[in-house]
């Protein structure tokens, strides 16, 4: 089956720097990736959808500015948290689409964002 | 808008006993697409099994089979001769069909613990 792999799996950074988390499909081109944070326990709530080559749409009350997505290729979407601060700490995992059924949507491993 | 509602926060079940998960949704749409995914600790998102809602017949994965009850927009996930393994967060989800960019939308999950 397709695989979308997210790195890094885990980060630790110090309040105000930045981190850039990759999400490459592996064995597909994906016009569309999906962006979620997921806190303990809770739901993944989706704070944007990219699409290649073009701006992100992103879901009402995320910050474009904190998180930016750039998807300036078929295979590969990124989100950097910018200045982040300790309320960013979360887990985020990326969802990309295949291309062809469009039905078919695939999820990294996550990545576990600790900021101290 | 359309919403997921997972009323159960938590089930658990005995080994090799069934279990039935509950999930309810709301939508103006006629046809989308509704999905079981599977979180274990990993956190890793796993595809469970997928109902398209122009289909009458419920769907079935081995030991998972879903009630889909298209006009009571119910969608219950059962899982017969449950193992140790089964234990993880499960996630409703809706997708609307024929719509390219269109991301999961997720219920709040239901942590399933399986006992020996």
């Amino acid at each position: 089956g397709a695989v979308v792999s997210q790195h890094p799996s885990r980060v630790i950074c110090k309040s105000g720097t930045s981190v850039k988390i990759e999400c490459r499909s592996l064995d597909f081109q994906a016009t569309t990736m999906f962006w979620y944070r997921q806190f303990p326990k809770q739901s993944l709530m989706l704070m944007a959808t990219s699409n290649e080559g073009s701006k992100a749409t992103y879901e009402q009350g995320v910050e474009k500015d904190k998180f930016l997505i750039n998807h300036a290729s078929l295979t590969l979407s990124t989100l950097t948290v910018t200045s982040a601060h300790p309320e960013d700490s979360s887990f985020y995992i990326c969802s990309a689409q295949e291309p062809i059924s469009r039905e078919k949507l695939f999820f990294g491993s996550g990545t576990q964002l600790s900021v101290l | 808008a359309q919403t997921v509602t997972q009323s159960q926060p938590e089930m658990s079940v005995q080994e090799a006993e069934t279990v039935t998960l509950s999930c309810t949704y709301d939508t103006s749409e006629s046809d989308y697409y509704l999905f079981w995914y599977k979180q274990p600790p990993s956190r890793q998102m796993i595809l469970v099994i997928r109902q398209e809602a122009y289909k009458q017949q419920n769907a079935t994965e081995n030991r998972f089979s879903v009630n889909f009850q298209k006009a009571a927009k119910s969608f219950s996930l059962k899982i017969s001769d449950s193992q140790l393994g089964d234990a993880a967060m499960y996630f409703c989800a809706y997708r609307r069909i024929n719509q390219a960019g269109t991301a999961l939308i997720f219920g709040k999950g239901t942590t399933l613990s399986v006992s020996s």
